[in-house]
């Protein structure tokens, strides 16, 4: 059973507008929450993340937001370049790492 | 440089084959994983080392797979008699524990093994 699930297999958003991916998670024990990026032919690398005791962190264009009650977190990318095009994967610390399928973001021009 | 690195790329292998990868880490990274990686979903758990001791395995590492790290540094992983359903991406990654800080995954590029 999946514990973490990104519902959105792609998603596809104008140059310079917002990219929102969702991502939602099955055991609120859960304390802390990445984000990764991975490019085709190599491996992913790490975004960005937050704990369990903030609802959002910022770094740059890319904010997470946390939502506790509602066991789900999203990625906004603002504004979305051509560069973000990738597959982004969400993800959860459990002692090991716990990854969703992933969400494949599309940047048109 | 000073990333993961993981030796061969791509590896393509018959069916009943024995293949085996290599994973050299980040030098400082106590932690080492394992991960596998199919078309449509995401990295997949299947073991992970702090130094030298391998301290959780995943129901999905059958008993045709082992994983070692001698020495606390590279690591390999053996798959025996491979069989189609072994074809995927094995990604290693590495990072640094230190009580409770805990450094996010790096991660290798990955051997991409696919079994004819």
């Amino acid at each position: 059973d999946q514990q973490v699930k990104q519902n959105s297999p792609s998603l596809s958003v104008q140059e310079g507008r917002i990219s929102i991916l969702n991502c939602d998670y099955t055991n609120s024990m859960f304390d802390y929450f990445l984000w990764y990026k991975k490019y085709p032919a190599e491996g992913p690398t790490f975004l960005i993340s937050i704990s369990s005791i903030k609802d959002k962190n910022e770094d740059g264009r890319f904010t997470v937001f946390l939502n506790k009650s509602a066991k789900h977190l999203s990625l906004h990318i603002v504004p979305s370049q051509p560069g973000d095009s990738a597959v982004y994967f969400c993800a959860v610390r459990d002692d090991k790492i716990i990854f969703g399928k992933g969400t494949r973001l599309h940047i048109l021009p | 440089d000073t990333g993961v690195s993981q030796d061969p790329r791509h590896k393509i292998t018959k069916r009943g084959q024995n293949v085996t990868f290599r994973c050299d880490p980040i030098s400082e990274h106590n932690r080492l994983y394992w991960y596998r990686q199919t078309l449509g979903q995401g990295p997949e758990f299947l073991t992970y080392f702090q130094n030298e001791a391998q301290l959780e395995k995943s129901r999905l590492l059958s008993d045709r797979f082992s994983a070692e790290r001698p020495k606390g540094s590279f690591s390999t992983l053996e798959i025996q008699r491979t069989e189609q359903g072994d074809s995927a991406m094995y990604l290693c990654a590495s990072s640094l524990v230190l009580g409770e800080a805990n450094s996010p995954l790096h991660f290798g590029n990955g051997t991409r093994l696919t079994v004819t």
